[in-house]
């Protein structure tokens, strides 16, 4: 399997931004979609949103939908995740996880197969 | 939106045992939108089922899922040292928008 390996933590000032990096180590991501999951002490696993790199469009959570972008640089074969006025409450480990095409005709499968580390974001003032 | 609940919140047994745990939805989930994934403590969630039943690659037997409809259900025949953790159900709804969400986790400890 594919090692996904994120950037490093950061520590942010509320009303800045963050953007993380995903990057599969000695593969691509061809076919498959790259999701973002948060895990907070409070909030558990959050989904927030994903894309399919060689599609280029991305989802998203309606709670993020208004201060997170998802994009893919198909060239280096990188995902990042950038999240806009930070508050302390996205304080955060931040996951990108694959979601492989299973689609039949009698539809598709829903699930993540492979995770990164995980990127540890600190809000903090 | 769907709203997954698991019980119990913690679960304790002694390796050998049998763990039983269900992630129940609020309104009925496709079987192949239900995915269970455990989390041992520091590192990132690992997939063990997709599709409510099957199991990821190189996933022990010991593992099972089951269930449809509301009422899901993870199975660990015998616990082995390793598997006490945290387990995680996970859905996807193909609303407008569509979105993924997770249950909040059942922790299984060592009694």
């Amino acid at each position: 399997q594919v090692q996904l390996v994120q950037s490093g933590a950061e520590v942010k000032k509320p009303g800045s931004s963050v953007k993380v990096s995903c990057k599969p180590s000695g593969g691509t991501f061809t076919t498959y979609a790259v999701n973002w999951v948060r895990q907070t002490p409070g909030q558990g696993l959050e989904w927030m949103g994903g894309i399919v790199p060689i599609f280029g469009t991305a989802k998203y959570a309606l709670k993020f939908q208004d201060r997170v972008t998802i994009t893919a640089d198909t060239v280096s074969n990188t995902v990042y995740i950038e999240v806009r006025s930070l508050r302390s409450e996205d304080t955060a480990v931040y996951y990108c996880a694959t979601e492989p095409p299973e689609c039949t005709a009698t539809g598709c499968l829903y699930y993540f197969d492979n995770w990164g580390r995980g990127t540890l974001v600190t809000v903090s003032s | 939106e769907i709203v997954l609940t698991q019980s119990p919140g913690t679960l304790s047994l002694s390796p050998g045992e049998r763990a039983t745990l269900s992630c129940r939805a609020s309104h009925s989930v496709n079987n192949r939108s239900l995915a269970w994934y455990q989390q041992r403590p520091g590192q990132a969630p690992m997939l063990l089922i997709y599709a409510t039943s099957s199991r990821a690659s190189g996933i022990p037997a010991r593992f099972s899922g089951s269930g449809s409809g509301t009422d899901f259900t993870l199975t660990i025949s015998r616990l082995e040292p390793e598997d006490f953790a945290v387990y995680f159900c996970q859905q996807y709804v193909t609303l407008a928008p569509p979105y993924f969400s997770f249950g909040p986790g059942t922790k299984v400890d060592i009694k």
